[in-house]
């Protein structure tokens, strides 16, 4: 039972370009969501966050954006940069529960 | 840096026996959980522990335990390796808000 999902398993983009990775999740009593960035032999980086009382959070390059009618929630870097290239993990978590449910990821290549 | 760190790296051990990773978190990091990746998959959540008592568990079986340390340390223990047990092991520290904070995982193989 697939409660985030991640249905890219990969994504190429030019540098200086916009990358955009996607997530979808069913369960409605999610109401944070993290982003984590993971470097080969290293362990997942925490990026950025939504709570789901928002629909955009914003950080530098990075943007976040939640759609909670849809359960979807995307992952926005603009400027593309080759330093980006790294497996990026979505993950919910219900509150208080503190159980993070992790996608399966997207393998992201920002191309020079 | 996340201020996490795991032991060993890598670990190879044979079906049946057991085995003890080790995780070290700062201070402040008054949760631990541990975390099961499985190769292209996501962490899958073992368990997490506040206060040295355990808080809260995922679909793992109890050969799968776990303990922490007032110094901020944490063990996972697995009896009865099996070989779907194989994976990369992560614990994380959290200092009770949502984010939490990854060491680089420890490679268990089992033979």
């Amino acid at each position: 039972d697939q409660q985030v999902k991640q249905n890219s398993p990969s994504l190429s983009v030019q540098e200086g370009r916009i990358s955009i990775l996607n997530c979808d999740y069913t369960n409605s009593m999610f109401d944070y969501f993290l982003w984590y960035k993971k470097y080969p032999a290293e362990g997942p980086t925490f990026l950025i966050s939504i709570s789901s009382i928002k629909d955009k959070n914003e950080d530098g390059r990075f943007t976040v954006f939640l759609n909670k009618s849809a359960k979807h929630l995307s992952l926005h870097i603009v400027p593309s940069q080759p330093g980006d290239s790294a497996v990026y993990f979505c993950a919910a978590l219900h509150s208080g529960t503190y159980k993070y449910i992790f996608g399966t990821g997207t393998r992201l290549k920002v191309l020079a | 840096e996340t201020g996490v760190t795991q032991s060993p790296t890598h670990l190879i051990k044979t079906r049946g026996q057991q085995v003890t990773l080790r995780c070290s978190s700062q201070s402040g990091h008054n949760t631990v959980s541990w975390y099961q990746q499985a190769l292209g998959q996501g962490p899958q959540f073992i368990f997490q522990y506040y206060r040295e008592e355990e808080n809260g568990r995922g679909n793992f079986p109890p050969r799968f335990s776990g303990l922490q340390f007032p110094n901020y340390s944490s063990e996972l223990n697995v009896n009865a390796l099996e070989l779907d047990d194989s994976a990369l092991y992560l614990c994380a520290g959290g200092t009770g808000g949502n984010e939490q904070f990854f060491g680089p995982g420890t490679r268990l193989t089992v033979l």
